[in-house]
């Protein structure tokens, strides 16, 4: 069974921290893994990851996939108050009629404090 | 519209009431999903449509889920005769093309209740 596994659950950081959020999978046939910020609405598109060691960067958020040891991480540097959020981890895997589906990770709620 | 609409945005139901949640995709993306996010939960996927064509319903959690996207376009999850554990945000999600390197991009969900 595909499995997506993200670390940690909660988090709780002052304004200027530096944070590293964790995404671990276990997949049959691997695609992409992808990165949403969720605040109370709809998970909006962070990043898309398909080979290992390109880090990708927008501002003060970057990722890198690691699919030699199946992970990827998500850093957030100089936190503020906005990036409160659940951060969600997606990887892209086949379905059973050739089409592909995100299998999701249950996702990492960031607080982040004044 | 910018991005992906769904409506209504919360939705409360008695047990045993059939239910209609609507999904706007984004123009001329032709992937279309639904997916089922339970409280303190990750997305769950449920359908799968390109186009009209629904080529994966594995996700549906039952017969009682019905999903249609008649022209291509709009889409709508239909839940006949719900329970209390239907209660969850769906999710409704469209790309431009199915794989290729392209992310999906969700609307803001239904809150569904089931009393």
């Amino acid at each position: 069974e595909d499995k997506v596994v993200q670390s940690p659950l909660s988090l709780v950081v002052h304004e200027g921290d530096t944070v590293t959020l964790n995404c671990s999978y276990e997949v049959t046939n691997f695609r992409s893994l992808l990165w949403y910020k969720q605040e109370k609405k709809a998970p909006t598109f962070l990043f898309m990851l398909t080979s290992s060691g390109i880090e990708k960067k927008s501002g003060r958020l970057s990722s890198i996939l690691d699919k030699k040891e199946l992970f990827s991480i998500l850093n957030i540097t100089a936190t503020q108050t906005g990036d409160s959020a659940i951060y969600l981890c997606a990887v892209e895997v086949p379905s059973g009629a050739g089409s592909y589906q995100l299998t999701f990770g249950k996702g990492t709620k960031l607080s982040v404090i004044p | 519209g910018a991005g992906v609409s769904q409506s209504p945005r919360y939705k409360v139901a008695k047990r045993g009431q059939d239910v209609a949640l609507r999904c706007d995709p984004i123009s001329g993306h032709v992937s279309l999903f639904w997916y089922q996010q339970a409280l303190g939960q990750g997305p769950e996927f449920l359908t799968y449509f390109q186009n009209e064509a629904q080529l994966d319903k594995s996700g549906l959690p039952s017969d009682r889920f019905f999903a249609e996207r008649p022209e291509g376009s709009v889409s709508t999850l239909k839940i006949q005769r719900t329970q209390q554990e239907d209660s969850a945000v769906y999710l409704c999600a469209s790309s431009y093309l199915e794989g290729k390197n392209q992310p999906q991009h969700f609307g803001d969900g239904t809150r569904l209740s089931i009393l």
